[in-house]
């Protein structure tokens, strides 16, 4: 079973700094099937990327995704204060989502 | 424009069943699939299954095979999500999301770009 393990758990930043999210596979997997989502409270979650790096429609390039081995990375160049948010990795072949990493307003 | 409209909150007492549909507009429905995730109070997203709605072809995750049926009707555009013999910690909220599928597979490899607003359960006797 594919487990994928994401870092932090929250991340305290303030609006203009550059966020960096890490989602770690437990075995090698391909970043073809490699997916991040934003989710606020009491909403659906919003796709971000997909394909490890690719925009989804309508998202800022301020969001940005990268893969290196088992080890995938969202970032985010400068906060805006609609970023503060959930966000999730997700392996679409097993269907596998990381356990998710809070950004927070430090 | 795609959306995705899920029936209302349900309360349930344990081991009855529970029926969460989900209407698809705006796109070919039999191009595309229905996956189901939900998200326990506090929790992160658990994927629960897909089903194609072009040939019926559907896949669970293994801790629901036993109680959860997937299916659609595509006349109405709808997909249906049954999970029975209901327990206190299936309380949650059910999503339905659109997901690509290639001959009725679906690895939505482009993600998840549609969802519906969510079905609160609660679970309670």
């Amino acid at each position: 079973e594919i487990v994928l393990t994401q870092s932090p758990g929250t991340l305290s930043l303030s609006p203009g700094e550059r966020a960096t999210l890490s989602c770690r596979a437990s075995q090698i997997v391909s970043g073809s099937y490699l997916a991040w989502y934003q989710q606020k409270p009491g909403q659906a979650p919003r796709l971000l990327i997909y394909s490890a790096s690719t925009r989804a429609a309508g998202i800022p390039d301020r969001f940005s995704g990268s893969e290196s081995g088992t080890d995938f990375t969202l970032t985010i160049s400068r906060l805006e204060p609609d970023d503060f948010a959930r966000y999730y990795c997700q392996l679409s072949s097993t269907w596998t989502f990381g356990q998710g990493t809070r950004v927070e307003i430090e | 424009q795609v959306q995705l409209v899920q029936s209302g909150a349900e309360v349930k007492k344990p081991g009855a069943s529970l029926t969460v549909s989900c209407k698809a507009s705006g796109y070919s429905f039999r191009l595309y699939g229905v996956i189901w995730v939900r998200q326990g109070p506090g929790e992160g997203l658990e994927w629960m299954g897909w089903i194609s709605a072009y040939n019926g072809n559907r896949r669970s995750a293994e801790k629901f095979q036993d109680r959860i049926t997937l299916t659609t009707d595509t006349d109405t555009n709808t997909a249906y999500m049954e999970l029975r013999g209901l327990r206190s910690d299936d309380t949650a909220v059910y999503y339905c999301a659109r997901v690509s599928c290639t001959n009725g597979v679906c690895r939505g490899v482009d993600g998840l770009h549609f969802w519906g607003q969510g079905t609160t359960v609660t679970v309670s006797s």
